[in-house]
């Protein structure tokens, strides 16, 4: 079964630097968003993105957050200059045109 | 001061149990909703969905039962088996918008 990827599982880096969190969705889908859920608390909306350019996006995300797609396949997440408070899981997911979203495993980010 | 706590609410059933899940949704313009499972270190995996223009949806050992009336939904696993322990989350989505808007989930907790 298709699935999304992500890269890397865990990352840990230190208050102020930048971070880069990599997906690849799956292949046919269309529309891609970053979710993060800090630890014990609900998943959270931060950004979707079609057609190569954001649609929607939350409050969380602030100018420290940006998200590309660089290629036919890749979807990432960037913060320029990481906080405490972004330390999270941070879930991938896409979908077709219709409303099933699929999820990845998560990159676990520590800003220590 | 006030902690920050890890306070999900918690079902504890036998194995073999009927399981009955519930979630309140606070958009009354929603009108697609998923129930999502999250095992420990897992992104969210889809379990079922149903249109607002239904009232009950049935699964392969799951049931899904939504009450607009009330803004109320409700997940029913049948047989409860230790497997199904994780987190299970509600989401909706109202027609237009891509975003889910996630609950608080409930930990399911199977013992043998």
């Amino acid at each position: 079964e298709p699935e999304v990827t992500q890269t890397p599982s865990h990352q840990v880096t230190q208050m102020g630097q930048e971070v880069i969190l990599r997906c690849v969705p799956i292949s046919n889908h269309l529309y891609f968003y970053w979710y993060r859920q800090i630890l014990g608390q609900k998943v959270e909306f931060l950004v979707s993105f079609y057609n190569n350019e954001i649609s929607e996006k939350s409050e969380i995300f602030d100018d420290q957050f940006s998200v590309e797609r660089p290629d036919g396949s890749n979807f990432t997440l960037k913060i320029r200059s990481t906080k405490l408070e972004d330390s999270a899981m941070y879930f991938c997911a896409s979908k077709t045109d219709n409303e099933k979203l699929f999820f990845g495993s998560g990159t676990q980010l520590s800003v220590l | 001061g006030e902690s920050v706590g890890l306070h999900l609410p918690t079902l504890s059933v036998q194995e073999g149990d009927n399981s009955i899940i519930n979630c309140a949704y606070s958009n009354s313009a929603s009108d697609y909703f998923i129930w999502y499972k999250q095992e420990s270190g897992k992104g969210p995996q889809f379990i079922i969905d149903i249109r607002s223009n239904m009232d009950k949806r049935q699964g392969q050992r799951v049931t899904v039962l939504l009450n607009k009336t009330v803004k109320h939904l409700s997940l029913q696993i049948a047989a409860t088996q230790p497997g199904d322990s994780a987190v299970y989350f509600c989401a909706e989505n109202m027609w237009g918008y891509s975003t889910l808007t996630f609950g608080k989930g409930t930990m399911l907790l199977v013992s043998p």
